[in-house]
């Protein structure tokens, strides 16, 4: 299965947009990018997924490369709850696949 | 009300104790997920089960066994406890949009084994 690498730390002032870059540059044509959030003492939860446009909803954005080798979540305006592991994950076009979670990206936002 | 509920929150069990996690859903999702998370790593996949009758492993299942009781309760039994099973555990379930899934965890349920 394709890999994903993420920073493993970033900061981000309150009220600010913040990038979460994703590198997945052995990527295939049927692989989505999926991207979960945990907050401190949660369970996960989901934020957003895409294949090759740019997907917008309530939570996030998703950047995506033209040559889909890699993505940015977009928050648009940080706020402290935003405070939590982000994980990019890509997921096999297929019922029978699984996610697989890496180690994420802490992100830490400053007031 | 929670969506997907575990229980106990939290364990503590002995050496060699037999232990069983719970999960229950209201969501009506056929499939359902028991994950582990260790400090500072991401979550590894034990168990998951596509519907009542259909069980299978993931990458770390030894030392633990599952149970698909109905279609809205899911749970993980260690037959005897051992140190390195201490961990925060998951359990989640998914719906599927076309080939597309998204998951929903419950709370997680800390275990501590001595």
């Amino acid at each position: 299965d394709a890999k994903t690498t993420q920073p493993n730390s970033m900061e981000s002032n309150e009220e600010e947009p913040v990038h979460l870059p994703c590198n997945h540059s052995t990527i295939s044509g049927t692989d989505y990018i999926h991207w979960y959030r945990q907050l401190p003492s949660q369970g996960p939860e989901y934020v957003i997924h895409g294949l090759t446009s740019n997907v917008n909803n309530r939570m996030a954005s998703l950047a995506i490369a033209e040559d889909r080798k890699s993505s940015t979540l977009i928050l648009h305006r940080a706020t402290l709850r935003d405070a939590a592991v982000y994980y990019c994950i890509l997921r096999p076009s297929g019922s029978a696949r699984q996610l697989t979670f890496g180690s994420g990206t802490q992100l830490t936002v400053l007031p | 009300d929670a969506d997907v509920t575990q229980t106990p929150r939290n364990r503590i069990t002995k050496t060699g104790k037999r232990i069983m996690l719970e999960c229950s859903q209201t969501k009506g999702h056929d499939r359902m997920y028991w994950y582990r998370q260790d400090p500072g790593l991401g979550l590894r996949l034990i168990y998951y089960s596509f519907d009542v009758k259909d069980i299978n492993k993931g990458e770390i299942s030894d030392g633990y066994s599952v149970s698909r009781q109905a279609q809205a309760k899911f749970s993980l039994s260690l037959e005897s406890a051992i140190p390195n099973q201490t961990a925060l555990y998951f359990c989640a379930t998914s719906d599927l949009v076309g080939t597309q899934e998204t998951q929903y965890f419950g709370p997680g349920t800390r275990l501590l084994v001595l």
